[in-house]
């Protein structure tokens, strides 16, 4: 257990409607991430933060924004639903380690429960 | 750009039988391989983390093996169960050691 926590866990919202996903970790880590998964797509990277206030774009930040305004937790805000962003939406956490044995660095994510999320 | 295929999308075997899924990258300078399970519903748990110098990593009935100079891994499950019926995802770092890049993973099925 990572120590991730995400809610809500589920949610229905209107579209042009704003809402707001919460990742809390206990652990201390630092880099956050948030991705959705969509049948035929797979999973997918959204936003991530390298530490607090500092964040960067993913493969389909388009309609999202996030924030990070401390360690424990990464916000991620849909400014205004769309049904496209009907989805699970998975938080992440990592740290990047030092390698053993003649290994270069390593980063191994741990992933929270996610939030179904239906936009109607 | 890192592109990652697991091939079959889908697998049914009964139970007891070995099995192995695969795994393969486009770019074969990466950091690490990554594989997790998904049930139903749930999250991602890992599995188990190949570090870049690493050929294999073993947990209980669960093989991973690595080799980066063809751009393969893949994941041996012994003795299967129903238990381990799920979707089987690999992963690796892309742009650096920050960022994962997933395959579409491999819905294996274990009939009693």
């Amino acid at each position: 257990d990572a120590g991730i926590t995400q809610s809500p866990r589920h949610k229905v919202t209107e579209t042009g409607t704003p809402v707001t996903l919460r990742c809390h970790q206990t652990e201390n880590h630092r880099y956050m991430y948030w991705y959705r998964q969509d049948p035929g797509h797979g999973l997918r990277l959204i936003h991530y933060s390298y530490g607090v206030k500092d964040t960067d774009k993913g493969e389909v930040s388009d309609g999202y924004s996030v924030s990070r305004s401390k360690t424990e937790d990464f916000l991620l805000t849909l400014e205004s639903a769309t049904s496209s962003q009907t989805s699970v939406y998975f938080c992440a956490i990592s740290e990047v380690r030092a390698g053993t044995s003649g290994s270069l660095p390593y980063n191994e994510q741990f992933f929270g429960p996610g939030t179904r999320l239906t936009v109607l | 750009k890192q592109e990652v295929t697991q091939i079959p999308a889908a697998l049914s075997v009964p139970e007891g039988e070995n099995l192995v899924l695969n795994c393969s990258f486009t770019d074969s300078a990466i950091y690490n391989l990554q594989w997790f399970r998904q049930d139903p519903g749930k999250g991602l748990t890992s599995l188990l983390l190949i570090q870049s110098s690493q050929r294999e990593q073993t947990s209980g009935r669960l093989n991973a093996s690595l080799d980066k100079s063809s751009g393969r891994s893949t994941l041996y499950i012994a003795a299967s169960q129903p238990g381990d019926s799920a979707t089987y995802l690999c992963a690796v770092p892309a742009q650096g050691a920050q960022k994962l890049v997933f395959g579409q993973g491999t819905r294996l099925t274990i009939n009693p």
